[in-house]
């Protein structure tokens, strides 16, 4: 079973400036994906980021950048120069196993809040 | 991208009537599909997998005869909530493989039961 951890309920930061959002997980599988996403109030899910389990560097997207540490089992996701566009919630989620990653197991979420 | 579509984007009915969910996909063939729903301010939980011309497979804890699931063709899935009650109230997403490292969302389908 997959477990995915994400400690900070809410976040507040400054516009322009950088946040961490935390992300632990825990799978025996040695193969695995790791996601981030963004959820504003509409609902919609917005794909931002992906890291798999044998990728050597850390993965970047834009301003979005994981910061992936295997041994320790965390995957934090870092937003550069934050906009108040960034205001949302963030899911970090985790697909294990098979050739694929559809069956998402996802942590509970943190609210981010970006402030002018 | 792919690009998934759902119907409709909200819904209300009376408790006791059941509601149908649809999840298309626009413009790849999708012989996998997936199931989530969210209560307010919590996280997704995955449903169950829609299988293209087989029976889907449902998470625990998830009454399969409550939610059933048809996928007749490679870009049509649906969820039905039979005998909806306010409990079921929830958002309902859905969603495609596009390959391991992309998982493509429709936006979403808002069920409240009264």
């Amino acid at each position: 079973a997959q477990k995915i951890t994400q400690t900070q309920p809410g976040m507040f930061v400054q516009e322009k400036e950088a946040v961490t959002l935390d992300c632990t997980y825990d799978t025996s599988d040695p193969s695995y994906g790791l996601f981030w996403y963004k959820q504003p109030s509409s609902g919609e899910m917005i794909f931002l980021i992906y890291q798999g389990s044998y990728d050597q560097q850390n993965a970047t997207e834009g301003r979005y950048s994981l910061n992936f540490q295997k041994a320790r089992k965390s995957a934090n996701l870092v937003i550069s120069a934050s906009q108040l566009g960034d205001s949302a919630m963030y899911f970090c989620a985790m697909g294990a196993g098979g050739t694929s990653y559809g069956k998402l197991t996802f942590g509970q979420g943190t609210i981010l809040t970006v402030h002018p | 991208g792919a690009v998934v579509s759902q119907h409709p984007s909200w819904v209300i009915c009376k408790s006791g009537t059941s509601v149908k969910i649809e999840c298309r996909s626009l413009d790849f063939q999708a012989t996998t599909m997936f199931w989530y729903r969210q209560f307010p301010k919590q996280s997704l939980m995955l449903m169950a997998t829609s299988n293209e011309g087989s029976k889907a497979t449902y998470e625990q804890g998830v009454e399969k005869d409550k939610f059933l699931i048809n996928h007749a063709s490679l870009t049509l899935s649906t969820l039905t909530v039979t005998s909806a009650h306010p409990e079921d109230s929830s958002f309902y997403i859905c969603s495609e493989e596009g390959g391991t490292d992309t998982q493509y969302f429709g936006p979403g389908t808002r069920l409240t039961v009264l």
